[in-house]
């Protein structure tokens, strides 16, 4: 159980081009999803939280028009990288947590965007 | 006060050994305390969790050590092998609040055969 994909696993793209990735808990509902940026060899940053129904919470420093998250249900979160560049390279993740089950956070397999 | 301290930030074991991976914490209102393991281009696999109101748990060779009063806990690997090479992060996170994880900066675990 608690099973989260992510799709793509990876993609490339041209800079200046959006590119949409889908985190999807398969055998639970998830009323809160997190998105994470990964650096290599660094730890989690955390992007941003949302809820389902409701507008994602952004942290500080990430810019929320770059990276629009959408958790239109209760399986299902998509993040957005609109008009991408190079610098927006990275391995991101998904988690979700499982509606008053419990407080773990399951993670993706996460997707490594490279932006030429 | 939302910082986790992690150390080391890189660990050699040999084949059979214990690995020892520590972590501080400031934060009097975390309540919930994760590991998890990542491998290279993988996500972060859940290992073992525990909560302030028991000192250790254990599940088949990994045992987490919390102390509460030092606001410390521990993840000790027994019996150390190839395949535990990963990088391990710990994690805090107040239940009753966003559940937002502030996680560790990671130690990288090589066990040598």
């Amino acid at each position: 159980g608690a099973v989260v994909s992510q799709h793509p696993s990876w993609v490339i793209c041209k800079s200046g081009t959006s590119v949409k990735i889908e985190c999807r808990s398969l055998d639970f509902q998830a009323t809160t999803m997190f998105w994470y940026r990964q650096f290599p060899k660094q730890s989690l940053m955390l992007m941003a939280t949302s809820n389902e129904g409701s507008k994602a919470t952004y942290e500080q420093g990430v810019e929320k028009d770059k990276f629009l998250i959408n958790h239109a249900s209760l399986t299902l979160s998509t993040l957005t990288v609109t008009s991408a560049h190079p610098e927006d390279s990275s391995f991101y993740i998904c988690s979700a947590l499982a509606g008053g089950v419990g407080d773990t956070q399951y993670f993706g397999p996460g997707t490594r965007l490279t932006v030429l | 006060q939302q910082q986790v301290k992690q150390s080391p930030q890189s660990l050699i074991v040999q084949k059979g050994g214990i690995s020892i991976i520590n972590c501080a914490y400031e934060n009097t209102a975390f309540d919930y305390f994760p590991w998890y393991q990542q491998f290279p281009g993988k996500g972060p696999a859940l290992l073992i969790a525990i909560r302030p109101d028991v000192s250790e748990k254990k599940e088949g060779r990994f045992t987490i050590s919390f102390n509460k009063s030092a606001k410390q806990f521990s993840l000790h690997i027994m019996d150390s092998q190839p395949g535990d090479s990963a990088t391990y992060f710990c994690a805090a996170t107040r239940t009753s609040g966003t559940y937002k994880y502030i996680f560790g900066t990671g130690t990288r675990l090589k066990v040598l055969a």
